[in-house]
């Protein structure tokens, strides 16, 4: 079984820009997370997505958003860059119902830098 | 909101010896704590997990145990070797309104040969 793909694996942008992330979960499973992971920080819940709508969110502005599509895949937008927006930003993919729901899964990631 | 603290922050051991992480979590309602090792360039990858109504899981050199009354929760690694360096991070799955993973800050566990 393929693994969560996380495309692109790096981006350079430049403060004020926007950007577009995307996530393919694993066959079969229908609920994608999105977190953001910086050195200082840790790894932060930013939000979660079940068929196609938001289940869960972090406190991240709403610069921040995501969304889902019918075949699970899912895209994460930023908009209004700023430099403290650079981090490895990471999907985990599970099965989002029923016995094992929520045991996640991650992508290798994306990592983006803001200048 | 939801705090889970992590300790140590690096760890370095020998080859053959055991390392032993820890972790407290602050909702008592959390009911799933799994535990992610994350080796440089590549997404955490889950490598054992436990639910609150197991107190202890083993998987050959891995071992987790859970203190729900103390809300603490470890990670074991005996025999570690080299290939176990990597950043160890623990979660709990908060309850509270709702569910998402809360993570520690890791742990870089350094494996001496």
């Amino acid at each position: 079984k393929a693994g969560v793909t996380q495309t692109p694996r790096y981006l350079i942008k430049t403060r004020g820009q926007q950007v577009t992330l995307s996530c393919s979960p694993i066959s079969g499973h229908r609920s994608v997370s999105w977190y953001q992971q910086t050195p200082g920080q840790g790894l932060q819940f930013l939000f979660e997505y079940f068929s196609e709508t938001q289940r869960n969110k972090g406190n991240f502005p709403g610069r921040f958003s995501g969304r889902q599509f019918s075949n699970s895949r899912s895209e994460m937008n930023v908009s209004t860059l700023e430099l403290g927006d650079s981090a490895l930003y990471l999907c985990a993919s599970s099965l989002g119902f029923g016995q094992g729901a929520n045991i996640q899964y991650f992508g290798a990631g994306t990592r983006l830098s803001v200048l | 909101g939801e705090n889970v603290e992590q300790h140590p922050s690096t760890l370095s051991v020998q080859e053959g010896d055991s390392a032993v992480i820890k972790c407290t979590y602050s909702d008592s309602a959390s009911n799933y704590f799994p535990w992610y090792k994350q080796e440089l360039g590549k997404g955490p990858q889950l490598i054992i997990d436990i639910r609150s109504n197991v107190g202890e899981k083993k998987d050959q050199r891995i071992a987790v145990t859970l203190n729900k009354t103390a809300k603490h929760f470890s990670l074991h690694i005996t025999e570690t070797q080299p290939e176990d360096s990597a950043v160890y991070f623990c979660a709990a799955l908060t309850q509270g309104g709702s569910e998402k993973l809360v993570f520690g800050k890791g742990t870089k566990l350094t494996v001496n040969p």
